[in-house]
């Protein structure tokens, strides 16, 4: 049982490119999450997924696109990086019929020059 | 709207102190509220969290929180500071919007001298 993984672990972008972040899960949960983590402003949600098929956006959605690709996948994109970007993201799951704990990935750091 | 407000970002105590880390929250629904730990280079993990049941809620590591709704607090406590409680910690609002949303306080640092 790997929980929630991430990939890539660490990644570096030139301003301008684009890239796409990978999350899965093994744990049958409905729900996911993307989270950007800055320094002094603890986590702040780009984007979720309640369901399979549907998702919406959270606090800062400007500039990433996802994608619920099925139950076990959810993905975030960056079509055109910008340095405002650089953060260190992580996905989390939730099942909504147990405790509404998430469990969260291991991150990825993302450095945009 | 919701929102979690930590006091303090940065907290200092010695090994064996009292450790005391303030959460204030709004919210304009019953909130599930939830106190998360990550060690470096890590993920966040729960600690323990309140869903309308004791308000007196205990966790992992000796840690616990008590919920009272008059002041809108939620704050973490832990008799006795071990060196391995440094971290950083966070305070965590849910709400049910058609989805789960959890909306983070901004975290506290703890530093646990020897």
């Amino acid at each position: 049982n790997a929980g929630v993984t991430q990939t890539p672990k660490f990644q570096v972008l030139k301003t301008g490119q684009s890239m796409t972040l990978q999350c899965a899960q093994d744990m049958n949960h409905n729900s996911m999450y993307w989270y950007r983590q800055d320094p002094g402003m603890g986590l702040r949600l780009i984007y979720y997924s309640a369901s399979e098929g549907t998702t919406d956006k959270g606090e800062v959605p400007n500039g990433y696109n996802v994608s619920r690709l099925n139950k076990r996948e959810f993905s975030l994109r960056l079509e055109s990086a910008a340095p405002s970007q650089t953060s260190v993201y992580f996905c989390a799951s939730m099942s909504l019929g147990g405790t509404l704990e998430q469990y969260f990935g291991p991150g990825t750091r993302l450095t945009v020059t | 709207a919701q929102s979690v407000t930590q006091l303090g970002s940065h907290v200092s105590v010695s090994e064996g102190a009292l450790v005391l880390l303030r959460c204030n929250y709004s919210s304009s629904v019953p909130p599930y509220l939830f106190w998360y730990v990550q060690y470096p280079n890590q993920g966040l993990q729960l600690l323990l969290k309140y869903t309308s049941a004791a308000t007196l809620v205990k966790g992992i590591n000796g840690f616990e929180a008590e919920f009272k709704k008059s002041e809108t607090s939620f704050h973490l406590t832990k008799p006795s500071a071990h060196m391995s409680d440094a971290a950083e910690y966070f305070c965590a609002v849910s709400m049910n919007t058609g989805g789960f949303k959890t909306i983070f306080g901004a975290g506290t640092r703890l530093f646990v001298k020897a």
